[in-house]
């Protein structure tokens, strides 16, 4: 079956990045591209960006270029989100997702489980 | 960029029905064709509940229906179950909706 595995809860400094993975498993891994989505505490969720592995191409939202890197290993079937110059404010829960098709559009049938970082000193 | 606003809570009987709405700020007609909902519960990672509009996953109870009209998607829960305490998130590209948390009284 499918499934997206993700590190385990991470406790950075104030300034220090963080890398996060997720493990595909169930399918060919570049045939679907990833979301990366967070959700601080009690708070909604939100887009990161988007990683292609098959074409290694990234969208990020604007709120985080600059500071965000995804990235994919096809032969670990596992794509990357490292967040740098980490504040309180990056305290949160952090989802992979993986994107499937319909004919004009996508959604996101698959999720991790989440991967909490805290940010503190 | 592209805001989803939804309301912040609904509430109903249980074997009632709610709606939750879903408003969009970007003008054009077509983002809106992309939308999909997300159910999410205390502690647990987002669960695809409808996707292209109106379609459910297999496995999704048919008491989850939804629709658009121009910038304004709409989720409806019939039949509130207990088990449909959650909240609730739209999604079209590049953002989630507000979120809407479903109380069952």
């Amino acid at each position: 079956q499918i499934q997206l595995l993700q590190s385990g809860a991470e406790v950075v400094k104030p300034g220090a990045s963080v890398k996060v993975s997720c493990k595909a498993s169930g399918y060919t891994f570049n045939t679907h591209s990833f979301i990366w989505v967070r959700q601080a505490p009690g708070q909604g969720l939100e887009w990161m960006g988007w990683v292609n592995p098959y074409k290694q191409s990234t969208v990020y939202t604007q709120k985080f270029q600059g500071r965000v890197s995804m990235t994919t290993d096809a032969s670990a079937a596992t794509t990357y989100l490292e967040l740098t110059g980490l504040t309180s404010d990056d305290t949160a829960v952090y989802f992979c997702a993986r994107e499937n098709y319909f004919a004009s559009g996508s959604y996101f049938d698959y999720w991790g489980q989440g991967t909490r970082v805290t940010v503190s000193s | 960029q592209s805001t989803l606003t939804q309301p912040r809570s609904v509430s109903g009987s249980h074997g009632q029905a709610v709606t939750i709405s879903c408003v969009g700020s970007n003008p054009y007609d077509e983002f809106y064709t992309y939308v999909s909902w997300y159910q999410q519960h205390p502690g647990t990672a987002p669960r695809l509940i409808i996707f292209d509009v109106d379609k459910r996953p297999s496995g999704v109870p048919p008491r989850f229906s939804a629709s658009r009209s121009g910038t304004t998607a709409s989720l409806t829960i019939s039949g509130l179950q207990l088990e449909d305490e959650a909240d609730y998130y739209c999604c079209a590209p590049g953002v989630f909706g507000t979120g809407t948390t479903v109380t069952v009284l």
